[in-house]
């Protein structure tokens, strides 16, 4: 079956601008997760959505970020006014259950370059 | 606290050795599940086993083997005979009671053929 998918892979932004990425998880998973990965590092949380409810948002770096998932599906992650220290690749994850101990499985990722 | 660590940032094998990559782990939970994640150019992370802490049995898939020990804190994975196509950046990972996992720095792997 199709995987988790990520659009869009790439993405430039001038400083200032808003960015929206999207994802697509696999079919039927109720968790979904987004990290950020900057460049030579482990991916960081971000935020966690089981269905619709957004749960964990603890990660998110600063208000600027927002992210919704309204019909427990697809998500979209928003940065707003976005910085140079914004460049990373966001990568989203989906999870069968709900619970902790299931695998998350990955997407390709969009890498943001902001100018 | 959780933290994973990989202390091997980059490692070159010619192809056909043997290689072992170290993962070094921190929590305070008495449960929870390591990972590996492979991470190839294409840049999506491919899942590549998890083991609860329960469970430190070694397991093998293939050229795959992992070295579970509870008492060094330690996940380590070991290729057999290593093909070009393992190159890629291999991440260790954590997760305890919270729905989120804790990624090491990752270790780069380059097989020369």
């Amino acid at each position: 079956g199709a995987g988790v998918s990520q659009s869009p892979r790439y993405k430039v932004a001038k400083r200032g601008q808003d960015v929206a990425l999207r994802c697509d998880p696999i079919s039927g998973h109720v968790s979904l997760f987004w990290y950020q990965q900057a460049l030579g590092q482990g991916p960081e949380f971000l935020t966690y959505f089981q269905n619709e409810a957004q749960l964990d948002k603890s990660g998110l770096p600063s208000d600027r970020f927002f992210a919704e998932r309204p019909e427990g599906s697809v998500s979209t992650l928003k940065i707003q006014r976005t910085q140079q220290e914004d460049s990373a690749v966001y990568l989203c994850a989906s999870r069968r259950l709900a619970g902790y101990t299931d695998t998350q499985y990955f997407g390709p990722g969009t890498r943001l370059t902001v100018l | 606290a959780q933290k994973v660590t990989q202390a091997q940032t980059e490692i070159s094998v010619v192809e056909k050795e043997d290689v072992t990559l170290d993962c070094v782990y921190e929590t305070r939970d008495t449960t929870y599940y390591l990972f590996w994640y492979k991470q190839p150019p294409s840049g999506e992370l491919v899942f590549l086993i998890r083991r609860n802490s329960f469970d430190e049995q070694n397991e093998i898939s293939g050229r795959y083997s992992w070295n579970f020990q509870k008492s060094t804190s330690s996940f380590n994975f070991t290729i057999t005979a290593s093909q070009v196509v393992d190159s890629a950046v291999y991440f260790c990972a954590l997760m305890n009671g919270a729905n989120n996992l804790f990624f090491g720095t990752g270790t780069r792997l380059t097989v020369i053929p």
